[in-house]
């Protein structure tokens, strides 16, 4: 089955600076590549998504990466805030199955 | 839009006895819904696969005698944890897909959290 990576598990930055966050997944089948953000004790919610078809896409202060080659792709947070603080998961689906396998999450910190 | 309902958000119960969870989708029809189960600081795992008016698909490990899930409608999921342990404590979530259009996003309840005593 499908094996998604995360690095790193825990990461601080400085208020205004920029977060990137890493992902590899194992089966190259895999074509839909979502990103999620969950605070303490409540649900993920997703952030922003990639399919196989683009290489990047941006949404405000937040892009994801698509490398198909090497199997990875990457969240980037820009100019980030103190909100911004939270768990963040990213997750692979396989073609044709709707099951997401997830990453171990990331914790990130902005530090003020 | 999208917004996926669980109930209850917290349970306390004897060994023994049975929970039941609710999952819905309040504004969207979902033929099908997942079941995670979340351990603290740990990643998301999922349990099973609930599709509306079928039997469920459960992940390598998980008892399905023990996770009872029904599906009963497009915008209703119940998963029954039956004769409860301590170690089946933990935070359990439910998602939803939207069912048109191909979409693949998946929109997540709120949670519940089982505390097994």
């Amino acid at each position: 089955g499908e094996n998604v990576e995360q690095h790193p598990s825990t990461l601080s930055v400085q208020e205004g600076d920029s977060a990137v966050i890493k992902c590899t997944y194992s089966d190259s089948a895999s074509n839909y590549f979502p990103w999620y953000k969950q605070e303490l004790g409540k649900r993920p919610q997703l952030i922003i998504d990639i399919r196989s078809n683009v290489g990047e896409k941006k949404d405000q202060r937040i892009a994801v990466t698509l490398n198909k080659t090497a199997k990875h792709f990457s969240l980037h947070i820009t100019e980030t805030q103190p909100e911004d603080s939270a768990v963040y998961f990213c997750a692979a689906s396989l073609f044709g199955n709707e099951k997401l396998t997830f990453g171990t999450g990331t914790r990130l910190t902005i530090i003020p | 839009g999208a917004v996926v309902s669980q109930h209850p958000s917290r349970v306390i119960c004897k060994s023994g006895t049975s929970v039941k969870i609710e999952c819905r989708s309040l504004d969207f029809q979902a033929t099908t819904m997942f079941w995670y189960r979340q351990f603290p600081k740990q990643s998301l795992m999922l349990m099973a696969t609930s599709n509306e008016g079928s039997k469920a698909t459960y992940e390598q490990g998980v008892e399905k005698d023990k996770f009872l899930i029904n599906h009963a409608s497009l915008t209703l999921s119940t998963l029954t944890v039956t004769s409860a342990h301590p170690e089946d404590s933990s935070f359990y979530i439910c998602s939803a897909r939207i069912a048109s259009g191909g979409a693949h996003e998946q929109y997540f309840g709120p949670g519940t959290r089982l505390t097994v005593t």
